[in-house]
């Protein structure tokens, strides 16, 4: 069966530092795999998606990236974090019954 | 442009009655709505869908309506128990492409003992 894997669970980075997220997805291939971030009070913004290795869209401006070194691994990262880049990060891929199967997410605090 | 609208943030109900969540739409290429839970600190999961076709879909407690000519959508929770305390979000999908799920805003619901 397909499971999504995302760490770490919870994350406190003081401001100006980098940033590394990673998703795994197992027991699919060539999924589409997406970068989502749920500000507090807010709904869930799509940041990134990708359609393959490399290949990597960007949904809106901003102090992020996002790549996808292998089939089943997405990351995202920053250079220099802002206090803006605190929320929920939520790694998804496109399957299941659901449409989205989402990981547990990530809580990102920048201090 | 916010293609999926959930007009209430919150709700609250009391236990053992009747909760409905509302969702309007844009989109009338949208061929497939779906409902997702998701509870503090924890991903988004599925809850119940329904396909354009339709215009009802029962799952337990759960019940999804659609009406097409008014592009709205619901989610009915009958009857209501705390553990259905959560955020609610409805989701659309387009017919094609990648980036082809469009959420909306959520609705906290809380079930009030």
């Amino acid at each position: 069966s397909q499971t999504i894997h995302q760490w770490p669970a919870t994350l406190v980075q003081p401001v100006g530092s980098p940033l590394s997220l990673e998703c795994t997805v197992e027991g699919t291939s060539n999924p589409n795999l997406y970068w989502y971030r749920q500000a507090a009070g807010r709904g869930l913004q799509l940041l990134f998606y990708s359609v393959g290795i490399g290949q990597i869209s960007s949904e809106v401006p901003q102090n992020l990236s996002a790549s996808r070194p292998q089939d089943r691994q997405f990351i995202l990262s920053s250079k220099k974090l802002l206090l803006s880049d605190s929320g929920f990060y939520l790694c998804a891929w496109s399957g299941g019954l659901g449409g989205y199967t989402f990981g547990s997410g990530t809580r990102l605090t920048v201090v | 442009d916010q293609q999926v609208k959930q007009n209430s943030p919150s709700l609250s109900v009391q236990e053992g009655r009747i909760s409905i969540l509302n969702c309007d739409y844009t989109n009338s290429m949208f061929d497939y709505f779906l409902w997702y839970k998701k509870y503090p600190a924890e991903g988004p999961t599925f809850l119940i869908s329904i396909s354009s076709i339709k215009d009802k879909n029962e799952d337990g407690r759960f019940t999804v309506f659609l009406n097409k000519s008014a592009k709205h959508l619901s989610l009915h929770i009958v009857p209501s128990q705390p553990g259905d305390s959560a955020v609610y979000f409805c989701a659309a999908r387009s017919y094609s492409g990648a980036n082809n799920l469009f959420f909306g805003t959520g609705t906290r619901l809380t079930v009030i003992p």
